[in-house]
């Protein structure tokens, strides 16, 4: 059971726009940084927003990231059957002391 | 730009201790926080802990009791040891840097290496 709730699963056709949601309590996403992992099959995670909405270079803008109270959202617009992988939200618990992540949400372009 | 790769058994016996190492290379391992972070087959993500070129250490209360971190500062490499292993420890592991703090998110992942407890 992860500390930090996604969707298992998202999809939509070329061209729509996609949210993938994430959850968690005042002592993680309440109090710090939400940070998104792009995971293509079969390679390592990358860091794909940090600080909430912050993109790293090579990060289409077509993804945007937001954070409100305990949640936290990973934007996709003008969806393209490349963004097809899981993305995996993270937050530092402050509570915990420890590093927290979503379970992922596995994304499907239709 | 810094690269990771892990090493180490791709087999380890039930009750045993698993044993990785990190080497870090294009930087030195005083540069960064590094942390060792899991994915069991077909699940999500957990994060083990992470070291500084000091040997400050901070690991997953849900591993705590068994885990361990070194660095080894002479040849730019950290590794992992972590003991009783069971099937539940089967997973790829993957070396990163950061971890540190929430303003320390990590930036650059190795490859991972798949370590699978069986006997």
């Amino acid at each position: 059971q992860s500390v930090l709730t996604q969707p298992p699963s998202a999809s939509g056709t070329p061209g729509q726009r996609v949210t993938i949601s994430c959850s968690g309590s005042s002592s993680n996403i309440g109090m710090n940084y939400v940070y998104w992992f792009q995971q293509l099959p079969g390679t390592a995670p990358i860091l794909f927003m940090y600080k909430n909405d912050q993109r790293p270079s090579g990060v289409p803008d077509r993804f945007s990231g937001s954070k409100s109270g305990t949640s936290a959202s990973l934007a996709i617009s003008g969806l393209r059957s490349e963004d097809e992988a899981d993305y995996y939200c993270a937050a530092w618990d402050d509570i915990l002391y420890a590093w927290v992540f979503g379970g992922g949400t596995r994304l499907t372009v239709l | 730009q810094v690269q990771l790769q892990e090493s180490g058994p791709g087999l380890v016996k039930p009750s045993e201790t698993l044993s990785l190492t990190c080497t870090v290379s294009g930087g030195s391992i005083t540069d960064y926080y590094w942390s060792w972070i899991r994915q069991p087959p077909g699940k999500g993500l957990e994060w083990i802990g992470y070291i500084y070129y000091t040997g400050n250490t901070n690991y997953n209360p849900s591993l705590k009791s068994r885990v361990t971190i070194s660095v080894d500062t002479s040849k730019n490499q950290f590794s992992l040891k972590l003991n009783s292993v069971t099937a539940a420890d089967t997973a790829i592991y993957y070396c990163t840097t950061g971890g540190a703090t929430s303003f320390d998110p990590f930036d650059i992942w190795g490859q991972g290496t798949m370590v699978t407890v069986s006997s």
